[in-house]
Parts: C-alpha cells; structure tokens; sequence
C-alpha cells in the first residue's frame, strides 16, 4: 500500500498570500496518478488537479500541482477567502487507492 | 450535470449489516468505461477509499474491508450498493459515493462527481 503523508498538518495564511502544499509519498509512482482535491466544512471533496498538474474544469489558474516520483506539491499563488479548506491528495495508480491525511488551510 | 446521491439507514447497530445506495442521475451508469466507487470519511479524520465497482459488476475492493464488502450494480436503475456486515463503532462515518473518470483501466482514473455523503453512525 502506498502511504501518502501530507504536509503541513496546518498552514496559517492571509489572503493574498502563497500556500504550498506538500504530499510524499512511500514509494514512487507514475505522476500521472496524483490528485489534489479541496474540502470544505460539511461538503464532499472537490477535485482541483488530477495527472499531478492538470487542473480539473472550471478550477481557477490560482491552483497548480507539480512533481513527480515520491513528491509533489499543490500551489496556491494568492489565496482567496473561499480558499480557506482542508486540501487531500489521492494517488490512483495503485491499489488499494489511497488519501494523504490532508493539510487544514487557514486564515491567519 | 451528473448528480450522485446517497441514501440508506443512518443508524446501525453494532453486528449488523450497513446498507447503502447511491442513485445516480444526469448520465447513465453503464456509459462506456464508467467505474464508481465508495468513499467513507470518519468525524473528523481523513478520508479512506472502501470499493470500486465496473457497471458490468467488476469489483475491487479496499483488502482493509474486503472480508465484509459487497458493493453491486443494478444498471436498470442506475444504482450501485454498498453492504458492509459486522459493523463496530469504526465504522461510524460519512459515506461517499463517487464516480470515477471515464477510463479503460480504473486504475487510470480519479475521482471526478462526488455525493454529498451521508453520515451512518454504528451504535445500539
């Protein structure tokens, strides 16, 4: 099984600031199978980026994932206040599929 | 626009079978190389992929829960069930039906439409 530890547990940010999110994994996979999907309180995931770097219809251009191997990063280069959520990668190249246990984004 | 819904008791009893539905609407379940799955989230924690099921009744299962899983498929009316039997307290979480992104191999795909979940608690 591939172990996914995400990375900060919690990120303290200001709108209009950059947020970077981290996500290694336990044993390199094909990047094509990395996802990042954003939760917020009392709703289901959304995906943000899947294939590690594409970003999913109607997710603004703020939003990009990079990496590849055992590390990758989801980037949010100035965050809005609807951005404030808890952000959870996924890998789906291997079974069983397997979520990083989430990195929590707020406002500082 | 694809529109997924759960639905099922919300509570169960400790040693009982959990039952639940996802009803599917907006598209149909058996389009080619359509692959769903389950999705459970306990209070507070992250979140934990439970099955797969292919709309020709191909099914993959988490090896964590495999010994109490059946997840199935009823095209004619566009659904798919989860059963889960012997339930504890462990399993008390929101559920989540999800539909994978069309692909030949279900390994290839991610999670693209989601439910809103519904939220089973395991308690007498």
């Amino acid at each position: 099984e591939i172990v996914l530890t995400q990375s900060p547990g919690t990120l303290s940010l200001s709108p209009g600031e950059r947020a970077t999110l981290s996500c290694r994994a336990s044993q390199s996979f094909s990047s094509s199978n990395l996802a990042w999907y954003q939760q917020k309180p009392g709703q289901a995931p959304r995906l943000l980026i899947y294939g590690a770097s594409s970003r999913a219809t109607g997710i603004p251009d703020r939003f990009s994932g990079s990496g590849s191997g055992t590390d990758f990063t989801l980037t949010i280069s100035r965050l809005e206040p609807e951005d404030f959520a808890v952000y959870y990668c996924q890998q789906y190249g291997n079974s069983p599929l397997t979520f990083g246990g989430g990195t929590k984004v707020e406002i500082k | 626009q694809l529109q997924l819904q759960e639905s099922g008791p919300r509570l169960v009893k400790p040693s009982e079978t959990l039952s639940l539905t996802c009803t599917v609407s907006g598209g149909s379940i058996s389009s080619s190389s359509s692959y769903w799955g389950w999705i459970r989230q306990p209070p507070g924690k992250g979140l934990e992929w439970i099955g797969t099921v292919y709309y020709g009744g191909t099914t993959y299962y988490n090896p964590s829960l495999k010994s109490r899983l059946t997840i199935s498929v009823d095209t004619p009316n566009n659904h798919f069930s989860l059963k889960l039997t012997s339930v504890t307290a462990a399993d008390t979480a929101v559920y989540y039906c999800a539909r994978l992104s069309p692909h030949f191999d279900w390994l290839l795909s991610y999670f693209d439409f989601w439910g809103q979940g519904t939220l089973v608690t395991v308690s007498s």
